[in-house]
């Protein structure tokens, strides 16, 4: 089945570090463009960060700096570590697919995980 | 970055009832545009893409149009499936925006 699954989320304190997994099944996650989508409660999504196939990343300029993508190929996972949290980036934290397959990037998302809640608070 | 605006935020809705729910962007994104289908504590569905592709296996009742810098969804007939929170998304712009989302609720 092609499907992700995200993990790593709870409740961290303000200025603390958690690191987001994605498993991917039924697809491999270096051959396409991988992305963290979040949405904070009761408020609509935001695009965080992609890894491009060859590797480059980007980021939302709120997150610019204190967050990392990354992929492990070996174990076909995602990841996101996010350092020096602050209380507005609580959220769920969804790993999406981009829809262009591998070849080039499209923009929007075919595939997406049912998230990790991430809560930032003290 | 561009703005997406929907609207409205909350729709009242029965079965079988025509629905759309309109996007509008702050510039010209041409046919730049996604739309979503999210249910509590599920992955969000692509339904739409290229502003009126429809995804693989999504139902033909579900429909979308504009270009531009306003957008609807529209579905045909609705269905009790269909009561969940849709997100308009542009990528025009490689900073990725969504809209704040429509709530189709049951009337």
């Amino acid at each position: 089945e092609v499907q992700l699954v995200e993990s790593g989320g709870g409740l961290i304190q303000p200025g603390g570090s958690l690191r987001l997994s994605c498993a991917a099944s039924g697809f491999t996650v270096s051959t396409n463009y991988m992305n963290w989508v979040r949405q904070a409660p009761g408020k609509g999504l935001e695009w965080v960060s992609v890894i491009h196939v060859g590797g480059s990343t980007y980021y939302t300029d709120s997150v610019n700096g204190r967050f990392t993508i990354s992929r492990d190929n070996s174990k076909n996972t995602l990841f996101l570590q996010m350092n020096s949290l602050r209380a507005d980036d609580t959220a769920v934290y969804y790993c999406a697919r981009d829809a262009g397959g591998g070849s080039t990037s499209q923009g929007y998302f075919d595939l997406w995980g049912r998230g990790t809640l991430v809560t930032v608070s003290s | 970055d561009i703005q997406m605006t929907q609207s409205p935020s909350t729709l009242s809705a029965s079965v079988g009832d025509r629905v759309t729910i309109t996007c509008r962007a702050s510039q010209n994104i041409g046919n730049w545009l996604a739309w979503y289908q999210q249910k509590p504590g599920k992955a969000p569905r692509l339904l739409i893409y290229e502003a009126s592709s429809l995804e693989s296996g999504v139902p033909s009742r579900f429909s979308g149009s504009g270009s531009g810098t306003e957008f609807t969804l529209t579905i045909s007939s609705l269905q009790p499936d269909d009561f969940a929170t849709y997100f308009c998304q542009q990528y025009k712009s490689n900073s990725l925006t969504f809209g704040g989302g429509t709530k189709v609720e049951i009337k």
